[in-house]
């Protein structure tokens, strides 16, 4: 399986630029998208296809990559961006998710 | 608007067996692929099953494979998962989500979840 690679957690200001890598074990294409989870919420897709933004989120998030290796940046982060961040691939079966990493505001 | 509720959840023996369900509304369900995806406790998210928009195509994890049937009825436009010989690594959160279909196959909205606890 392609396993997707995530920082476990990274903790930034209001205000902020923040960056959260994926790294998958094998090439991808750009078939990378990315999901926000809150706390006791389901995941909701933000950016498809790596650099795609999906249909209501901010222009404060984008997504970049191709390959092996891909970023979602958010700038600037809000308060409301506390959650945890998915990457998920679809171009080798099965489809895989990576880890999380869970964003804390300072 | 884009809803998905999941039902079905609960308290289940390993071995025995748990039927979930997934109504969705505010889109054309006959015209999108459907997928169930679970999370464990305080952990990622694991694709299990995907079914194509018409039901004559279904995909699973291999870890699944001949346990877990993904089913829908799109004149009810629900969704299904039989779960049978359940274990207690299926305990999880199952969510529903609509899936966009090939090549891109990724989940565009999502269900609350409904949890499964496999224990005795």
């Amino acid at each position: 399986d392609t396993v997707l690679t995530q920082s476990p957690a990274l903790a930034v200001s209001p205000g902020e630029r923040v960056s959260i890598s994926c790294r998958a074990s094998e090439g991808v294409n750009s078939y990378m998208h990315w999901y926000q989870q809150k706390p006791g919420q389901q995941p909701k897709l933000l950016i498809y296809k790596a650099s795609n933004l999906a249909s209501g989120v901010p222009a404060r998030f984008s997504g970049s990559g191709s390959g092996t290796d891909f970023t979602l940046t958010i700038d600037p982060v809000e308060a409301d961006d506390t959650a945890t961040y998915f990457c998920q691939q679809s171009w080798n079966d099965p489809w895989t998710f990576g880890g999380g990493t869970k964003l804390e505001l300072k | 608007e884009v809803q998905l509720v999941e039902s079905g959840g609960g308290l289940v023996q390993p071995g025995r067996s748990l039927k979930l369900s997934c109504a969705a509304s505010g889109f054309t369900f006959s015209n999108y692929g459907m997928a169930w995806v679970r999370q464990a406790p305080t952990k990622g998210l694991e694709w299990v099953a995907t079914i194509s928009y018409d039901g004559s195509s279904t995909y699973y994890r291999d870890s699944v494979k001949g346990r877990f049937t993904i089913s829908r009825d799109n004149a009810k436009s629900t969704l299904y998962l039989q779960m049978d010989s359940l274990r207690s690594e299926d305990t999880a959160t199952y969510y529903c989500a609509r899936q966009v279909g090939a090549p891109y196959w990724y989940f565009d909205f999502w269900g609350p979840g409904t949890m499964v606890t496999v224990s005795s």
